[in-house]
């Protein structure tokens, strides 16, 4: 059974430009989680997506925006960005969205920007 | 989610057994304990989760206390591969969603 995948693994990108990171669930899993990593703040939740639609969405600004398809995949889009915006970013997929459910992480991907 | 205090890290030799504490004293009634790590440079990775009853399976152990206040992660022989960033969350046990939402988490030394 394939696991999470996260594309692409490395990206660098310029100060106000924008970018989208892209995340495979496991087969059958209908949730998506995405989350930000940095040393100074540590692993921050950003949203959740379950069957289309935005479930839950954590404190971070409006730059930051998600979806996911029918297929349950789900992409991440950051606007003009901003050099603490620099981070791993980790998707997570889920079969179901009950308390006793385990997730499942990807490697990430390592936004750096310049 | 109810918060959680973990000691900021741990060491221990190869081959001994680990015991990792979790203070949780505002857990409610339905909240689910939940064990993940993270190894350098991978994301999290589940080693495991338990409500009342303690909870062994083949990477660790989970010891609950009776009040529910505190758990602590069993690992029964340590090695290299261990050495990893371990996370004590707790989740409401409804349809509450995916997020999840980690504190600093121990760091686990493994030495040889």
């Amino acid at each position: 059974k394939a696991g999470v995948t996260q594309t692409p693994r490395y990206l660098i990108k310029t100060r106000g430009q924008q970018v989208t990171l892209s995340c495979s669930p496991i087969s059958g899993h209908r949730s998506v989680s995405w989350y930000q990593q940095t040393p100074g703040q540590g692993l921050q939740f950003l949203f959740e997506y379950f069957s289309e639609t935005q479930r839950n969405k954590g404190n971070f600004p409006g730059r930051f925006s998600g979806r996911q398809f029918s297929n349950s995949r789900s992409e991440m889009n950051v606007s003009t960005l901003e050099l603490g915006d620099s981070a791993l970013y980790l998707c997570a997929s889920s079969l179901g969205r009950q308390g006793n459910t385990e997730a499942f992480f990807g490697q990430g991907t390592r936004l750096t920007v310049v | 989610d109810a918060k959680t205090t973990q000691p900021n890290s741990m060491e221990s030799n190869e081959e001994e057994p680990v015991h990792l504490p979790c203070n949780h004293s505002t857990i409610s009634g339905t909240d689910y304990i939940h064990w993940y790590r993270q190894l350098p440079s991978q994301g999290p990775e589940y080693v495991i989760h338990g409500l009342t009853s303690n909870v062994n399976n083949r990477m660790a152990s989970l010891a609950i206390a009776e009040d529910r206040k505190s758990s602590t992660l069993i690992l029964h022989r340590a090695t290299l591969r261990d050495a990893a960033v371990y996370y004590c969350i707790l989740r409401h046990g409804g349809l509450t969603g995916n997020q999840f939402y980690f504190g600093t988490g121990t760091s686990l030394t493994v030495i040889p």
